[in-house]
């Protein structure tokens, strides 16, 4: 357990379902980031949060709507996916201005059908 | 992109020192480097940082050449659950305090039997 919580782990959905990706931080951190990994790809930086306010998104498709509510918790929202949206979605958090680095959670496992 | 290279794989006898190289020449004077290591479809895990000096830690050792241009990462008696994807990255700043990580396509590490 790293302190960074993410739910549900495997996801199964359809092109027309709305659906949504939890994270959760127990580490008291203030920056909280969403990553897509696709198969036998790098990470991908989607969205960064910086004391609940989006400071960057990488040209994300507005088909993925992220929300920081307070800085422990991110959501992802997603609507009308597409199956090459399947993969691996990771949220990880930080403490702003430190040199220590990101904890990762353990990921949601997503598939489109 | 992604500020690092590394070669895309390595293969390391069971118990012998593991070294990981990572070329980062265009790092600045106050950015640091981090290594984190993915196994399979897991979340990536942290290992160790550094900013100029050599660091070790109970999981590994750093070494950053003087110039700062490259590094090393040490897993001193490599077992066959340090098999993964290892990720050197130099972190670019988003907003002031704010950073992110880009992802290289890092170097898999085969430990063998």
């Amino acid at each position: 357990e790293t302190g960074v919580t993410q739910t549900p782990r495997h996801l199964v959905m359809g092109m027309t379902n709305k659906k949504s990706l939890k994270c959760e931080q127990h580490l008291g951190h203030n920056a909280m980031y969403w990553y897509k990994q696709s198969a036998k790809k790098p990470l991908e930086l989607m969205f960064v949060y910086s004391l609940e306010e989006r400071v960057e998104n990488n040209s994300v498709p507005s088909r993925f709507s992220p929300e920081c509510p307070n800085s422990s918790h991110l959501f992802l929202h997603l609507h009308t996916l597409q199956p090459e949206d399947s993969a691996l979605y990771l949220c990880a958090s930080s403490q702003l201005a430190s040199r220590y680095g990101y904890t990762f959670g353990s990921g949601t496992r997503l598939t489109v059908v | 992109d992604a500020k690092t290279t590394q070669p895309p794989s390595m293969d390391c006898a069971e118990g012998r020192a593991a070294n990981l190289p990572c070329n980062h020449s265009t790092i600045s004077g106050n950015e640091y480097v981090y290594w984190y290591r993915q196994i399979h479809s897991q979340g990536p895990q942290y290992i160790i940082h550094g900013l100029k000096n050599n660091e070790t830690n109970e999981m590994a050792s750093l070494i950053i050449t003087e110039d700062r241009k490259s590094s090393t990462l040490i897993l001193p008696h490599a077992t066959l659950r340090d098999t993964a994807v290892y990720y050197c990255i130099v972190r670019v700043a988003v907003v002031p305090g704010t950073y992110k990580y880009i992802f290289g396509t890092g170097t898999r590490l085969k430990v063998l039997a």
